[in-house]
C-alpha cells in the first residue's frame, strides 16, 4: 500500500468517448503528478500540481485535461483520444517541490484506446 | 535524446550473488538520483536515493554508488533474492525540482 490510489485500474474507451482518471493520496503531500508510460519508453512527466496550482505542463495535448480540486485529489479528464494515447498512466505525490525527496506512485491506470 | 540511460534492458543473476544495475546521465546539472523498483501491475516503489554531495549510500542489501565525473551511478544488491526480480528505474533531478527524468528501466531476474 503506497498511500496513492488510482481508479480505474483498467480503462478501454473509444476515440470519441469522454472519461476521467482519478488519483487520491493519503500521505498529506502537497504536490501531485501525472506520468505516462508507453510501451518500451521511459516514464514521461505530463503535469505537476503544487498546492492545487499547476506548475508544469510538459507540452501535453489539450485532449488531456488535468484537474486538482485539493491537495489530496487529482483527475485527468480524457476527450477525443488517439490510439497512440494507449499507455499506463501513473499518478504520484511528494511532500512538496522544494526538497530532495522521492515521489510515491500509485499502481496506475492501463488505458486502451480503440 | 535521452538524458538518463540504462543500457542493459535485462539482467539475470543467480540467487545469493551480487546484482549490479547501471545508469548513465548526460545532464551535469543533475544532482539528486533515485532508484525505483517496479513489479508487474504495480506502480514504481522508491528504493534508495543519493545526492551529489555523497558518492555512496547504503540501505540494507542495497547500495547506490555515484561517480559524478563519469556521470554514472550504479545500484548493487547483495545478496540477490528471487523477490528482487523486477524492473529497476533510475531517475535524476536538479536540487529544488521534482521534475525527475527517468531511465527506460532494466529488468532484473534473480534465478533460484
Amino acid at each position: 500500500e503506497t498511500g496513492v490510489t488510482q481508479t480505474p485500474r483498467h480503462l478501454v474507451m473509444g476515440m470519441t468517448n469522454k472519461k476521467s482518471l482519478k488519483c487520491e493520496q493519503h500521505l498529506g503531500h502537497n504536490a501531485m503528478y501525472w506520468y505516462k508510460q508507453s510501451a518500451k519508453k521511459p516514464l514521461e512527466l505530463m503535469f505537476v500540481y503544487n498546492f492545487k496550482e499547476q506548475t508544469e505542463n510538459n507540452s501535453v495535448p489539450s485532449r488531456f485535461s488535468p484537474e486538482c480540486p485539493n491537495s489530496s485529489h487529482l483527475f485527468l479528464h480524457l476527450h477525443t483520444l488517439q490510439p497512440e494515447d494507449s499507455a499506463l498512466y501513473l499518478c504520484a505525490s511528494s511532500q512538496d517541490l522544494l526538497v530532495n525527496q522521492p515521489q510515491h506512485f500509485g499502481d496506475g491506470t492501463r488505458l486502451s484506446i480503440l | 535524446d535521452q538524458q538518463v540511460k540504462q543500457n542493459s534492458p535485462s539482467l539475470s543473476v543467480q540467487e545469493g550473488r551480487i546484482s549490479i544495475l547501471n545508469c548513465d546521465y548526460t545532464n551535469s546539472m543533475f544532482d539528486y538520483f533515485l532508484w525505483y523498483k517496479k513489479y508487474p501491475a504495480e506502480g514504481p516503489t522508491f528504493l534508495i536515493s543519493i545526492s551529489s554531495i555523497k558518492d555512496k549510500n547504503e540501505d540494507g542489501r542495497f547500495t547506490v554508488f555515484l561517480n559524478k565525473s563519469a556521470k554514472h551511478l550504479s545500484l548493487h544488491i547483495v545478496p540477490s533474492q528471487p523477490g528482487d526480480s523486477a524492473v529497476y528505474f533510475c531517475a535524476a533531478s536538479v536540487t529544488g525540482g521534482q521534475n525527475f527524468v527517468f531511465g527506460p528501466g532494466t529488468r532484473l531476474s534473480v534465478l533460484p
